[in-house]
């Protein structure tokens, strides 16, 4: 079975450090990883994504994410925070072999990450 | 706003009643995805329907809970007979499932049960 564990519930960092969000993935296959953020009443909104090509994934606002198949990790960093990124992130594993597949995505607990100015 | 949109809000109901939500999708997306979102979790996937098929249940959606995409556009999502443990936050999320799509779910801001 496949599933995510975020090592962090919550992180704290000042605008302007760098970020680190630590996911670790369980699967019996290569998976599908994701991150998805979610602002203070706002819906769930894809961060970026990890389907088998570069291991480096680059997405929105700065964030990035490598696959490390050797760690079973799917970090999340950025070199600078900023107050905008202050949210809850998701660790997401897609249970599907087929890249792109989204029927039933698996989601970590969240970590919760505040910006101090 | 041409995003996933769903009603109501917030919900607060007397255990034992029924409630209903509504979730209208992006309009172009044929699969749309009920989660479950209690505090200090991640979402849980419920069930999800690709155009008006109901493709996949979790074992979470107890007979109590029924969900329906009568024309493959808006869906619904009843409770029957609440109990307090059924307060949670219900995300709706839609995608395009297609020979490529970018895996990415549009989700809805969610809506709010408190069951006393």
């Amino acid at each position: 079975a496949q599933s995510v564990t975020q090592l962090d519930s919550h992180v704290s960092v000042s605008e302007g450090t760098p970020v680190l969000l630590r996911c670790n993935y369980s699967s019996s296959y290569s998976p599908s990883l994701f991150w998805y953020v979610q602002h203070p009443n706002k819906g769930l909104q894809l961060l970026l994504k990890y389907t088998s090509a570069a291991t480096l994934v680059k997405g929105i606002n700065g964030f990035e994410a490598e696959f490390k198949k050797s760690e079973t990790s799917f970090h999340l960093t950025k070199p600078s925070a900023h107050m905008s990124d202050a949210a809850e992130y998701f660790c997401v594993v897609s249970p599907s072999r087929r890249a792109y597949n989204t029927d039933k995505l698996i989601f970590g607990t969240g970590t919760r990450l505040q910006v101090f100015p | 706003d041409t995003g996933v949109s769903q009603d109501p809000r917030h919900k607060i109901t007397k255990r034992g009643q029924n409630v209903t939500f509504r979730c209208d999708p992006i309009s172009e997306h044929n699969r749309l995805y009920w989660y479950r979102q209690t505090l200090g979790q991640g979402p849980e996937f419920l069930t999800y329907f690709q155009n008006e098929a109901q493709l996949e249940k979790s074992r979470l959606l107890s007979d109590r809970f029924s969900a329906e995409r009568p024309k493959g556009s808006f869906s619904t999502l009843e409770i029957q007979r609440t109990e307090q443990g059924d307060s949670a936050m219900y995300l709706c999320a839609s995608s395009l499932a297609a020979g490529w799509n970018t895996g990415e779910l549009f989700f809805g801001e969610g809506s709010r049960l408190t069951v006393l």
